[in-house]
């Protein structure tokens, strides 16, 4: 399927696991995001990619752990999980022009306990 | 510090009437915006968007306004309608020697009643 997906939907893990979700887009849109979703605090973003092999961090970067190795995938790794970290996870792709619309996945609701 | 602030969390309108969302940010290096919509368990959607070299954009009932000297745009939406109660964020685009960072803010839950 064309576009942007996001797995699972749905996670429940303990606190102290490691959690990975995956992000997948068709496009090949340079750029790539992780946002999380609180009440509060909007969107907030967790880490970037402007190309395969190049991350950075975003506002709120703690406790997390991306990697690029190709141009399509994004995964983003909580090492430890914690129970702040419950949240709403949406991934996005941007194309290499830059100001333009993002596209977003479906989201990922993460439950620690 | 957020960059991108939306001061009203929530904001109830009357079908038919106006509806104005706000946003405020602080980075002048900040040089593309754009409003996005989000239906609960789905990702959000771009509605809008403009540039800081203009000061208003319209696309059919959406018009957004950006004040640079002030850090600030808005959204209308005239006339209101059911449908267009969702959760409302404006996001910027600060591109810094020729990458593209995409910031959101708070959103304003918008609620139209019929």
């Amino acid at each position: 399927d064309a576009g942007i997906t996001q797995s699972p939907r749905y996670k429940i893990t303990e606190t102290g696991r490691q959690v990975t979700l995956m992000c997948h887009q068709t496009w090949s849109h340079s750029y790539m995001f992780w946002y999380r979703q609180d009440l509060g605090h909007g969107l907030r973003l967790i880490y970037y990619s402007a190309a395969a092999d190049i991350t950075d961090k975003g506002e709120v970067p703690d406790g997390y752990v991306v990697s690029r190795s190709k141009t399509e995938n994004f995964p983003l790794t909580l090492e430890s999980a914690t129970r702040s970290q419950t949240s709403v996870y949406f991934c996005a792709s941007l194309p290499d022009r830059g100001n333009t619309e993002a596209f977003f996945g479906q989201g990922t609701r993460l439950t620690v306990v | 510090d957020q960059q991108v602030k939306q001061n009203s969390p929530s904001l109830s309108v009357q079908e038919g009437r106006i509806s104005i969302l706000n946003c405020d940010y602080t980075n002048s290096m900040f040089d593309y915006f754009l409003w996005y919509k989000k239906y609960p368990a789905e990702g959000p959607t771009f509605l809008i968007s403009i540039s800081s070299i203009k000061d208003k954009n319209e696309d059919g009932r959406f018009t957004v306004f950006l004040n640079k000297s002030a850090k600030h745009l808005s959204l209308h939406i005239v006339p209101s309608q059911p449908g267009d109660s969702a959760v409302y964020f404006c996001a910027a685009i600060e591109n810094r020697s020729g990458t593209y960072k995409y910031i959101f803010g708070t959103g304003t839950r918008l609620k139209v009643l019929a």
